[in-house]
């Protein structure tokens, strides 16, 4: 089983719209938590940590579910720069080690 | 400004071939990655260093080597080039974020490597 599961995707959605990623993880010891943007060919680049409380970056949302082992990230009101991949990150403190998604496909559309 | 740089950004090489990537940090960070990326699979550890001298295997290691001689670099040998290593290569560094967990991981901007 993977450590980390996304939704590959691709979403396709118009500009405008509001889009919701979801990631799974498997190792209950997983203690931070990161979404990262990857544009084609690029390399990733953070996008915002995520925190227990849920946190929000401008048109940006990160929730932490532990109970469920699930990490979110809604972006609204979606602009043609946002289409890009976008990893989901857990890192675990056993072996102080990141494991990646493999990400999920976004593409706003005009 | 710091950062991190590879070298090379492309290489094209035969099987059975040595191959080293270099990477290069001006962060002055003690933990540094090195990562494959190909389709289906996302991003996977090859190796992983936590300071000058210290060296660790990641998921994906078999085939590959680093070193760790300063900070600043942490190259990675392909000992005998292989066509499954045909991948796209991420070195990566990061400081130590809050409550001892590492923080922010800072990529360099990739090396493609084709082993025919």
């Amino acid at each position: 089983r993977k450590e980390v599961e996304q939704d590959p995707g691709p979403f396709n959605v118009p500009e405008g719209a509001t889009v919701a990623f979801n990631c799974t993880y498997s190792n209950s010891a997983s203690q931070s938590f990161f979404w990262y943007r990857q544009d084609c060919r690029k390399e990733p680049k953070l996008l915002m940590s995520v925190y227990s409380s849920g946190n929000e970056d401008g048109r940006f949302t990160a929730q932490l579910n532990r109970a469920s082992q699930y990490i979110s990230l809604l972006i609204r009101d979606s602009k043609l720069s946002d289409s890009a991949t976008y990893l989901c990150v857990v890192n675990i403190m056993t072996g102080n080690q990141f494991y990646f998604g493999t990400g999920t496909s976004l593409t706003v559309i005009p | 400004d710091a950062e991190i740089t590879q070298s090379p950004r492309h290489k094209i090489t035969e099987t059975g071939r040595q191959v080293t990537l270099a990477c290069h940090q001006t962060w002055n960070h003690n933990n540094m990655f090195w990562y494959r990326q190909d389709l289906g699979h996302g991003l996977r550890l090859i190796h992983y260093s936590y300071g000058v001298h210290d060296t660790n295997k990641g998921e994906v290691s078999d085939g590959y080597s680093v070193s760790r001689s300063n900070t600043e670099d942490l190259p990675l040998t392909l000992e005998s080039a292989a066509s499954s290593q045909t991948s796209v290569y991420f070195c990566a560094s990061s400081a130590p974020g809050l409550a001892g967990a590492t923080g922010e991981l800072f990529f360099g901007e990739g090396s493609r490597l084709t082993v025919l």
